[in-house]
């Protein structure tokens, strides 16, 4: 049964933090994409990955940084975490050589900074 | 990429055949209609997709018009599993990100 994992279900963080998300995935996917939920406004994406050590800005980057030092692994780093960075995060991957785009999820992280 | 229209919620009786709309009248020739799902408190998931032809899979149908401008999502017998918010989405071919609009929330009955 092919997988996406992430870190935690449940994060409280403070102001001013440094939080990390981890996601692994078992399915040796080459993409790899971070988006977060909020209410209202759907699913957005924030960073994504096409391969180790290779990051694409997507459209909300600002305040997040993120990791690719093993093709399983994704990380999203919260330098300095804010209030208005409360929210779902998702993570998800995908094989690079279809030509279609079906994306696993994992279960979401609902991080909560204080 | 071709933006998706969705009605924003839908209700179905359980054991009836469920039949989600979406427009897409700026599609393009190589762009492909993918429709997800997200049920409460989980990640999305994937459904189904197709090209030019009608698709089925376990889960469900996918007809698309001929003209490409629409296409209907159909789960032939809808239980309460089923209810979720369906995303419908019009993307091209590669590896380039999926684009999630607000899709539609689909209410299954008892």
């Amino acid at each position: 049964d092919v997988k996406v994992t992430q870190s935690s279900r449940y994060l409280v963080k403070r102001t001013g933090e440094k939080v990390f998300l981890e996601c692994v995935q078992d399915m040796d996917h080459e993409n790899m994409f971070w988006y977060r939920q909020d209410p209202g406004l759907g699913l957005r994406l924030i960073y994504f990955s096409y391969d180790v050590k290779m990051k694409e800005k997507g459209d909300i980057p600002e305040g997040y940084s993120v990791s690719r030092e093993k093709k399983e692994r994704f990380s999203l780093i919260l330098e300095s975490a804010s209030t208005n960075q409360t929210s779902m995060y998702l993570c998800a991957s995908s094989r690079g050589d279809r030509d279609y785009n079906e994306q696993f999820f994992g279960p979401g992280t609902r991080l909560t900074v204080l | 990429d071709a933006k998706t229209t969705q009605p924003p919620s839908m209700d179905c009786a359980e054991g009836r055949a469920a039949n989600l709309p979406c427009n897409h009248s700026t599609i393009s020739g190589n762009e492909y209609v993918y429709w997800y799902r997200q049920i409460h408190s989980q990640g999305p998931q994937y459904i189904i997709h197709g090209l030019k032809n009608n698709e089925t899979n376990e889960m469900a149908s996918l007809i698309i018009t001929e003209d490409r401008k629409s296409s209907t999502l159909t789960l032939p017998h809808a239980t309460l599993r089923d209810t979720a918010v369906y995303y419908c989405i019009v993307r091209g071919s590669g590896n380039t990100p999926l684009v999630f609009g607000k899709g539609t929330r689909l209410s299954v009955i008892a």
